[in-house]
Protein backbone atom coordinates (compact mmCIF):
# COMPACT_ATOMS: atom_id res chain seq x y z
CA UNK A 1 0.00 0.00 0.00
CA UNK A 2 1.57 3.33 -1.13
CA UNK A 3 1.82 6.58 1.36
CA UNK A 4 2.78 9.68 1.12
CA UNK A 5 3.91 12.18 4.42
CA UNK A 6 4.75 15.32 3.98
CA UNK A 7 6.80 16.96 6.27
CA UNK A 8 8.10 20.89 6.45
CA UNK A 9 7.81 23.99 9.22
CA UNK A 10 4.67 24.41 10.24
CA UNK A 11 5.16 28.35 10.63
CA UNK A 12 6.66 30.23 8.09
CA UNK A 13 7.30 34.25 8.21
CA UNK A 14 6.06 36.58 5.49
CA UNK A 15 8.27 37.18 2.21
CA UNK A 16 10.48 33.85 3.55
CA UNK A 17 10.00 30.54 1.53
CA UNK A 18 8.13 28.00 2.24
CA UNK A 19 9.39 24.35 1.98
CA UNK A 20 7.95 21.10 1.72
CA UNK A 21 9.19 17.28 0.91
CA UNK A 22 6.80 14.79 0.11
CA UNK A 23 8.09 10.99 1.34
CA UNK A 24 6.67 8.24 -0.56
CA UNK A 25 6.62 4.91 0.81
CA UNK A 26 5.30 1.70 -0.91
CA UNK A 27 6.31 2.58 -4.59
CA UNK A 28 8.78 4.01 -6.57
CA UNK A 29 8.35 8.14 -7.61
CA UNK A 30 11.05 7.03 -10.37
CA UNK A 31 8.07 5.59 -12.77
CA UNK A 32 5.95 7.14 -15.46
CA UNK A 33 2.28 7.36 -15.91
CA UNK A 34 1.54 9.48 -12.45
CA UNK A 35 2.39 12.97 -11.83
CA UNK A 36 3.19 14.09 -8.04
CA UNK A 37 1.51 16.55 -7.33
CA UNK A 38 0.72 19.00 -4.46
CA UNK A 39 -2.77 20.55 -3.59
CA UNK A 40 -3.62 23.21 -0.73
CA UNK A 41 -6.72 23.52 1.29
CA UNK A 42 -6.95 27.18 3.11
CA UNK A 43 -9.19 27.45 6.00
CA UNK A 44 -12.70 26.90 5.67
CA UNK A 45 -12.13 27.02 1.98
CA UNK A 46 -12.12 24.49 -1.23
CA UNK A 47 -8.96 22.84 -2.77
CA UNK A 48 -6.42 24.19 -4.74
CA UNK A 49 -4.42 22.69 -7.24
CA UNK A 50 -0.74 23.98 -7.24
CA UNK A 51 1.09 21.91 -10.01
CA UNK A 52 3.26 18.47 -10.30
CA UNK A 53 6.32 17.19 -10.87
CA UNK A 54 6.79 14.25 -13.61
CA UNK A 55 9.45 11.50 -13.17
CA UNK A 56 11.25 13.16 -16.07
CA UNK A 57 11.27 16.12 -14.02
CA UNK A 58 9.13 18.35 -15.81
CA UNK A 59 6.70 20.06 -14.09
CA UNK A 60 3.71 22.21 -14.79
CA UNK A 61 2.41 24.89 -11.78
CA UNK A 62 -0.71 26.71 -11.48
CA UNK A 63 -0.94 29.71 -13.19
CA UNK A 64 -1.68 31.83 -10.53
CA UNK A 65 1.61 30.16 -8.44
CA UNK A 66 3.63 30.14 -11.78
CA UNK A 67 6.18 33.01 -10.38
CA UNK A 68 6.12 31.62 -7.05
CA UNK A 69 6.32 27.90 -7.27
CA UNK A 70 9.12 25.61 -8.07
CA UNK A 71 8.81 21.54 -7.55
CA UNK A 72 11.81 19.14 -8.02
CA UNK A 73 12.03 15.58 -7.26
CA UNK A 74 14.49 13.46 -5.61
CA UNK A 75 14.61 10.03 -6.39
CA UNK A 76 16.87 8.49 -4.57
CA UNK A 77 15.40 9.15 -1.26
CA UNK A 78 11.93 8.72 -2.88
CA UNK A 79 10.68 12.28 -2.28
CA UNK A 80 9.25 15.34 -4.06
CA UNK A 81 9.16 18.75 -3.06
CA UNK A 82 7.69 22.12 -3.22
CA UNK A 83 9.20 25.69 -2.77
CA UNK A 84 7.03 28.45 -2.62
CA UNK A 85 8.71 32.29 -2.23
CA UNK A 86 7.03 35.34 -1.13
CA UNK A 87 4.40 33.94 1.39
CA UNK A 88 2.06 35.66 2.55
CA UNK A 89 -0.66 35.35 4.82
CA UNK A 90 -3.00 34.04 1.73
CA UNK A 91 -0.47 31.31 1.57
CA UNK A 92 -1.22 29.66 5.07
CA UNK A 93 -3.21 26.52 4.26
CA UNK A 94 -2.86 22.43 4.94
CA UNK A 95 -0.77 21.59 1.99
CA UNK A 96 -1.19 17.73 0.66
CA UNK A 97 1.10 16.07 -1.01
CA UNK A 98 -0.80 13.29 -4.19
CA UNK A 99 -0.53 11.01 -6.75
CA UNK A 100 -2.16 12.05 -9.25
CA UNK A 101 -3.48 9.46 -12.37
CA UNK A 102 -4.21 12.41 -14.41
CA UNK A 103 -7.07 11.19 -16.05
CA UNK A 104 -8.63 8.76 -13.49
CA UNK A 105 -8.59 10.84 -10.44
CA UNK A 106 -6.07 11.15 -7.10
CA UNK A 107 -5.71 7.75 -6.08
CA UNK A 108 -2.77 8.38 -3.26
CA UNK A 109 -2.77 11.52 -0.78
CA UNK A 110 -0.85 12.66 2.20
CA UNK A 111 -2.86 13.01 5.23
CA UNK A 112 -1.71 17.16 4.68
CA UNK A 113 0.44 19.20 6.41
CA UNK A 114 -0.80 23.09 7.78
CA UNK A 115 1.62 26.05 7.08
CA UNK A 116 1.21 28.73 9.21
CA UNK A 117 2.85 31.88 7.15
CA UNK A 118 2.73 34.80 10.25
CA UNK A 119 5.95 36.88 11.76
CA UNK B 1 -11.26 28.12 -14.91
CA UNK B 2 -14.17 25.53 -14.02
CA UNK B 3 -16.10 26.64 -11.26
CA UNK B 4 -17.29 23.22 -9.35
CA UNK B 5 -20.32 23.69 -6.63
CA UNK B 6 -21.11 21.58 -4.58
CA UNK B 7 -24.91 21.23 -2.48
CA UNK B 8 -25.95 21.08 -0.03
CA UNK B 9 -23.12 22.30 2.10
CA UNK B 10 -24.51 19.97 5.09
CA UNK B 11 -26.56 17.01 4.48
CA UNK B 12 -28.25 15.41 7.65
CA UNK B 13 -29.07 12.01 6.94
CA UNK B 14 -29.76 9.20 9.67
CA UNK B 15 -27.83 6.15 10.01
CA UNK B 16 -28.89 3.48 7.21
CA UNK B 17 -31.00 6.01 4.71
CA UNK B 18 -29.73 7.29 1.82
CA UNK B 19 -27.46 10.53 1.19
CA UNK B 20 -27.90 12.06 -2.01
CA UNK B 21 -25.00 14.75 -2.69
CA UNK B 22 -24.95 16.80 -5.84
CA UNK B 23 -21.91 18.56 -7.83
CA UNK B 24 -22.13 21.01 -10.57
CA UNK B 25 -20.12 22.18 -13.18
CA UNK B 26 -19.68 25.81 -14.55
CA UNK B 27 -19.23 23.59 -17.87
CA UNK B 28 -19.09 20.78 -19.24
CA UNK B 29 -16.58 17.96 -18.09
CA UNK B 30 -18.00 14.88 -19.66
CA UNK B 31 -17.59 12.07 -17.10
CA UNK B 32 -14.15 13.47 -16.45
CA UNK B 33 -15.65 13.39 -12.85
CA UNK B 34 -14.13 12.16 -9.24
CA UNK B 35 -15.71 11.95 -5.57
CA UNK B 36 -13.25 11.97 -2.37
CA UNK B 37 -13.98 10.93 1.29
CA UNK B 38 -12.22 13.01 3.69
CA UNK B 39 -12.01 12.43 7.82
CA UNK B 40 -10.60 15.58 9.64
CA UNK B 41 -6.83 14.95 10.07
CA UNK B 42 -6.45 12.10 7.70
CA UNK B 43 -6.03 11.51 4.15
CA UNK B 44 -8.51 11.54 1.28
CA UNK B 45 -9.79 9.05 -0.27
CA UNK B 46 -10.93 8.26 -4.02
CA UNK B 47 -14.27 6.68 -3.83
CA UNK B 48 -14.96 7.60 -7.58
CA UNK B 49 -13.46 8.42 -10.84
CA UNK B 50 -15.15 8.54 -14.39
CA UNK B 51 -18.50 9.85 -12.60
CA UNK B 52 -19.55 6.61 -11.80
CA UNK B 53 -16.28 4.11 -11.36
CA UNK B 54 -15.77 2.79 -7.86
CA UNK B 55 -11.99 3.08 -6.90
CA UNK B 56 -10.64 -0.15 -5.32
CA UNK B 57 -11.76 -1.47 -2.31
CA UNK B 58 -14.81 1.09 -2.20
CA UNK B 59 -18.16 -0.42 -0.46
CA UNK B 60 -20.78 -0.94 -3.43
CA UNK B 61 -22.99 1.38 -1.03
CA UNK B 62 -21.40 4.68 -2.90
CA UNK B 63 -22.42 5.58 -6.66
CA UNK B 64 -22.07 7.69 -8.38
CA UNK B 65 -23.74 9.30 -11.70
CA UNK B 66 -24.11 12.14 -14.32
CA UNK B 67 -22.10 13.62 -17.16
CA UNK B 68 -21.52 17.14 -18.18
CA UNK B 69 -22.31 19.76 -15.40
CA UNK B 70 -24.28 17.98 -13.63
CA UNK B 71 -22.94 14.64 -11.09
CA UNK B 72 -24.11 12.50 -8.03
CA UNK B 73 -22.91 10.47 -5.19
CA UNK B 74 -25.30 8.20 -3.30
CA UNK B 75 -24.50 6.44 -0.62
CA UNK B 76 -27.30 3.87 -0.15
CA UNK B 77 -27.17 3.28 3.27
CA UNK B 78 -25.37 5.10 5.56
CA UNK B 79 -22.83 3.72 7.97
CA UNK B 80 -21.03 5.37 10.77
CA UNK B 81 -17.83 5.49 8.60
CA UNK B 82 -19.51 7.60 6.39
CA UNK B 83 -20.28 10.80 8.03
CA UNK B 84 -17.31 12.78 6.94
CA UNK B 85 -16.71 15.64 4.38
CA UNK B 86 -17.20 14.48 0.87
CA UNK B 87 -15.51 16.55 -2.16
CA UNK B 88 -15.51 16.07 -5.92
CA UNK B 89 -13.20 16.97 -8.54
CA UNK B 90 -13.41 17.48 -12.58
CA UNK B 91 -10.15 16.24 -14.46
CA UNK B 92 -11.10 17.40 -17.91
CA UNK B 93 -10.46 21.24 -18.11
CA UNK B 94 -6.93 22.06 -17.27
CA UNK B 95 -4.47 23.41 -15.99
CA UNK B 96 -6.05 23.66 -12.94
CA UNK B 97 -8.04 20.57 -11.88
CA UNK B 98 -10.25 22.20 -9.88
CA UNK B 99 -12.71 20.97 -6.82
CA UNK B 100 -15.83 21.80 -5.05
CA UNK B 101 -15.90 23.49 -2.09
CA UNK B 102 -17.12 19.76 0.03
CA UNK B 103 -20.28 18.47 1.30
CA UNK B 104 -20.65 17.61 5.29
CA UNK B 105 -22.31 14.46 5.97
CA UNK B 106 -23.34 14.66 9.31
CA UNK B 107 -25.44 12.24 11.98
CA UNK B 108 -29.28 13.70 12.11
Amino acid sequence: QMQLQESGPGLVKPSQTLSLTCTVSGGSINRGGYYWSWIRQHPGRGLEWLGYIYYSGSTYYNPSLKSRLTMSLDPSKNQFSLNLTSVTAADTAVYFCVRDRFGDGIDYWGPGTLVSVSS
Amino acid sequence: EIVMTQSPATLSVSPGERATLSCRASQSVGTNLAWYQHKPGQAPRLIIYGASTRATGIPARFSGSGSGTEFTLTISSLQSEDFVVYFCQQYDNWPPWTFGQGTKVEIK
